[in-house]
C-alpha cells in the first residue's frame, strides 16, 4: 500500500515531442505528489509538485495531471529538449503508519533524441 | 547558498571494513534524510531525523547500519562491517520545518565494497 508504481522504465522521444510518464498509488493517505529530476552523477532535484485538490499544474514546459478517483498522476514534458534527458521519479508523501513518508517510484530514464 | 554537502563523493573499501558517510544539511533545515539508490531497488529511505531526533528508521537494512545526528549541521551514516551488497549510491537530503515533501538532495556518495 506504500508503493508508487511508475511507467515506463525507459522512454525515448524525439526533440520537440511530448514526453509522458505515468504513476499510480494505492494509499489515499498520500496528500502531496512531487516529481524529481536526476541527472547522471547528481542527486534528485525537485521539479514540480501537486496537491490532490488540483487536477493540473503547469510550470513552463512541465505539467502534472492528477486523477484523484483513479489514484493516478502523470508528468508531461512539452517540446522535449535534449537537455531534458534524465531520470524522472514520481513520489507521494503523506502520514503513513504514524510517520511522514515520501515514497518514490522506480524511475523513468528519459532520452530525448536531437 | 551551499546545498547539501556529502563526503566522501566516492568510497572504495574491502568487505568487513567500517565505512562512515557524512552529511551537512542546508542551513536552517531541520529535517535530514538518508537514502540508498541501486538499480534493483531504486531510491530507498533508510532513516530520517527531525530536529536531530530519529523519527523513522524502518528502512535501515540491519544492525550493521547506524546513523547519528549530533547537531543540526552534521549527520553520519555508518556501516560496520561492510558487505559487497552494500555497494550503492547513498544520498543525504534535507528539508525545512519537519516536512518530507520538498527535499533537497546532496550529490551522493558512491560506495563500492569489494
Amino acid at each position: 500500500q506504500q508503493q508508487v508504481k511508475q511507467s515506463p522504465q525507459s522512454l525515448i522521444v524525439q526533440k520537440g515531442g511530448i514526453s509522458i510518464i505515468n504513476c499510480a498509488y494505492e494509499n489515499t493517505a498520500f496528500d502531496y505528489f512531487p516529481w524529481y529530476q536526476q541527472f547522471p552523477g547528481k542527486g534528485p532535484a525537485l521539479l514540480i509538485a501537486i496537491r490532490p485538490d488540483v487536477s493540473e499544474k503547469k510550470e513552463g514546459r512541465f505539467t502534472i495531471s492528477f486523477n484523484k478517483s483513479a489514484k493516478q498522476f502523470s508528468l508531461h514534458i512539452m517540446d522535449s529538449q535534449p537537455g531534458d534527458s534524465a531520470t524522472y521519479f514520481c513520489a507521494a508523501s503523506g502520514l503513513i503508519q504514524g510517520a511522514q513518508k515520501l515514497v518514490f517510484g522506480q524511475g523513468t530514464r528519459l532520452t530525448i533524441n536531437p | 547558498d551551499a546545498g547539501v554537502i556529502q563526503s566522501p563523493r566516492h568510497e572504495v573499501t574491502e568487505m568487513g571494513q567500517e565505512v562512515t558517510l557524512r552529511c551537512k544539511p542546508i542551513s536552517g533545515h531541520n529535517s535530514l534524510f538518508w537514502y540508498r539508490q541501486t538499480m534493483m531497488r531504486g531510491l530507498e529511505l533508510l532513516i530520517y531525523f527531525n530536529n536531530n531526533v530519529p523519527i523513522d528508521d524502518s528502512g535501515m537494512p540491519e544492525d550493521r547500519f547506524s546513523a547519528k545526528m549530533p547537531n543540526a549541521s552534521f549527520s553520519t551514516l555508518k556501516i560496520q562491517p561492510s558487505e559487497p551488497r552494500d555497494s550503492a549510491v547513498y544520498f543525504c537530503a534535507s528539508s525545512f520545518s519537519g516536512s518530507t515533501r520538498n527535499q533537497y538532495f546532496g550529490p551522493g556518495t558512491r560506495l563500492t565494497v569489494t
